[in-house]
């Protein structure tokens, strides 16, 4: 069965330091690769999105992720970290051409100053 | 703010009622999806709709049920209700399937 794991539960950095927040995936087709961050009380917003072409792909925030077909993996990444990215953070696959998004646990992201 | 309008913000109700909640895609969005998130399944999809029809079913219990309007809005009907199902319930919608889904702030239902 299609999955998404995201193996932190819980992420602390000090503001100014770089991020990776790791996913890994299993869906046998090409996958749609979506990053989508919650804060609390809010809604899902969509950081970034891979459909197809390059790997490397930037989002909004300062956010960028890469799609490593051979690891099955779409990890996030941010240079440098601001107090204001502190939220809780999705990795998701879309199944069928996108229609379908299984969902990562997700990991929350701690900024410390 | 995505464009995603889904009401009520919050809705407490008792074991055994039903409840609807409403959901108004951003303009030009063809598709609506529900998702539950509760702490102990995460994230799941419940149910698509396309231009008024079912397009995709997931992990959505039979008590529930859903449709999309002619104008497109869409409505989440959940009866029977049971403690298990408090969750925040949250609509998308996207211009058509296969593009990046944009998602409201949610309906926070308590069932006591």
């Amino acid at each position: 069965a299609q999955s998404v794991t995201q193996p932190d539960i819980h992420i602390t950095v000090s503001e100014g330091a770089s991020l990776e927040l790791r996913c890994n995936y299993s869906y046998g087709a090409t996958p749609y690769l979506f990053w989508y961050v919650q804060s609390p009380g809010q809604g899902l917003q969509l950081l970034l999105k891979y459909f197809s072409g390059d790997t490397l792909v930037q989002g909004i925030k300062g956010f960028e992720a890469e799609f490593k077909r051979s690891q099955s993996s779409f990890n996030l990444r941010k240079p440098s970290v601001h107090w204001s990215d502190a939220a809780e953070y999705f990795c998701a696959v879309g199944l069928e051409y996108g229609n379908k998004l299984v969902f990562g646990a997700g990991t929350i992201l701690r900024v410390k100053s | 703010d995505s464009g995603v309008t889904q009401t009520p913000k919050h809705l407490i109700t008792a074991t055994g009622q039903r409840v609807t909640l409403r959901c108004s895609p951003r303009s030009g969005d063809l598709s609506v999806y529900w998702y539950q998130q509760s702490l102990d399944q995460g994230l799941q999809f419940l149910i698509q709709y396309y231009n008024g029809e079912e397009r995709a079913k997931g992990n959505i219990l039979e008590r529930f049920s859903a449709q999309q309007f002619p104008d497109l809005h869409s409505e989440l009907n959940l009866s029977s209700l049971e403690l298990g199902d408090s969750a925040l319930y949250f609509c998308a919608s996207s211009v058509e399937t296969g593009t990046e889904a944009f998602f409201g702030q949610g309906t926070r239902l308590t069932v006591v």
